[in-house]
């Protein structure tokens, strides 16, 4: 079965700093997506960015990259230059075709000024 | 913009009543998801409907059921409400192809 792992259940960063939010998955799957999603306390998940797996690749979304190690199973997100509003949880999510997304805990994310 | 609407936002009910929870996928939206987010935890697959078929479930009991509509609404129903039913519940919905889903807003249910 799939699973996905966030082992940082809180993290803080100040602002216009750089943090890495860390992801591990297990999977026997060769193509499938992985996600970053924000949920800000307006409950709505907003997705950041999206990987897929036979991409080698690193996605990057302005301010928003990751690091994607597939032997590892790894898939980190980089937030660069922070901003206040970057202040929400944010859930790793694994997609197998076009199955269900299976979640990690998520991490919560302040940002101080 | 969210093109993904869920209605109501905030519901409380008994325990063994039934409840209705909605959603609006945007147009052309043909696969739509429910899950179930408990507070402090990541959203549970509850399960998914395609062309107004469910081809996915969750691990949850047949008392969670669901429907789709032709319009893109569909409706997640929960007979015989427990406490621990308490959660949030996210709609999600997708074109069908593995880039992603578009999420709502969510439906938070309390079970009293």
């Amino acid at each position: 079965a799939q699973t996905v792992t966030q082992s940082q259940p809180e993290m803080s960063v100040q602002e216009a700093e750089t943090v890495t939010l860390s992801c591990t998955y297990d999977t026997s799957e060769s193509d499938y997506y992985l996600f970053w999603y924000k949920q800000p306390p307006s409950r709505q998940m907003i997705l950041v960015i999206r990987q897929e797996a036979y991409k080698q690749q690193n996605a990057t979304e302005n301010r928003f990259s990751v690091n994607f190690q597939k032997a590892a199973k790894s898939f980190s997100l980089k937030i660069s230059d922070s901003q206040l509003g970057d202040a929400a949880m944010y859930f790793c999510a694994y997609l197998y075709n076009t199955d269900k997304l299976i979640f990690g805990t998520g991490t919560r994310l302040q940002v101080f000024p | 913009e969210t093109g993904v609407t869920q209605s109501p936002t905030h519901l409380i009910k008994t325990r063994g009543q039934q409840v209705t929870l909605r959603c609006s996928s945007q147009s052309g939206h043909n696969t739509v998801s429910w899950y179930q987010q408990a507070l402090g935890q990541g959203p549970q697959f509850i399960f998914q409907y395609y062309r107004e078929e469910e081809n996915g479930r969750g691990n949850f009991p047949p008392r969670f059921s669901g429907l789709q509509f032709p319009n893109y609404s569909s409706e997640l129903n929960v007979n015989a409400l427990e406490l621990d039913d308490s959660a949030l519940y996210l709609c999600a919905s997708s074109t069908g192809t593995p880039s992603g889903y578009t999420f709502g807003s969510g439906t938070r249910l309390t079970v009293v």
